[in-house]
């Protein structure tokens, strides 16, 4: 398996220009989750996705946060428009959720840096 | 919310040596997960243990979920060891990991 795969993993851009982050889960995975990690905060979770459907976003930041899941196979990220605080390392994530394991699967990340 | 505190916070070692990384919880958890995350940023899953006792190499953990803390061993430290090394946990009911602060791990040659 390929495991959970993120584009772009580096991404520079001027403050007001739209992002846009990508994920493709492991597949048969039913969950999908964005977090994000900086150095002040830490690790923390954005949002997270079950059957492609939105669960929680209590941990989107702002209004200028949004994120869909259009199929089991893909979902985004979008911030719009950014600004130099969001920029930091955002990964995706996925697990099965079922049975015995609800063990989570990082992806590579992808290093935002909004100047 | 659940709090995941870690320790030590930093720890310095010599290849060779042995070192175990305490994670405590402050309630009943349904998952508990181990990473390292590499000096590249990546986060690797090392154990999922919610309770109990598992081992991969130089690598064991331990669970126990009714004192509400896991516990990282590594022996035969090497230097690619090194890196920052997370427990996050889930409670029962949510998939929602909540991850501690980490250990950041240095292992010189």
């Amino acid at each position: 398996d390929a495991g959970v795969i993120q584009s772009p993993r580096h991404e520079v851009t001027e403050m007001g220009q739209e992002v846009t982050l990508r994920c493709k889960p492991i597949s048969g995975h039913d969950y999908l989750f964005w977090y994000r990690q900086t150095m002040m905060r830490g690790l923390e979770l954005l949002i997270y996705f079950n059957n492609n459907v939105p669960i929680d976003d209590s941990g989107m930041p702002e209004d200028r946060f949004s994120a869909k899941m259009p199929n089991a196979s893909f979902s985004t990220l979008k911030i719009q428009p950014s600004e130099p605080r969001d920029s930091a390392v955002y990964f995706c994530a996925s697990t099965a959720g079922t049975g015995a394991s609800y063990e989570q699967y990082f992806g590579p990340g992808t290093r935002l840096t909004v100047t | 919310g659940i709090q995941v505190e870690q320790s030590p916070p930093d720890l310095i070692l010599q290849e060779g040596a042995n070192s175990t990384l305490r994670c405590n919880f402050s309630d009943s958890v349904n998952n508990l997960q181990w990473f390292h995350q590499n000096p590249w940023g990546q986060l690797i899953n090392l154990f999922y243990i919610p309770s109990g006792t598992k081992q991969n190499g130089r690598l064991s953990a331990t669970t126990v979920a009714t004192e509400r803390y896991s516990l990282l061993y590594i022996s035969s430290s090497q230097t690619t060891d090194s890196g920052v090394y997370f427990c996050a946990v889930d409670k029962g009911g949510s998939e929602k990991l909540v991850f501690g602060k980490g250990t950041k791990l240095t292992v010189n040659p």
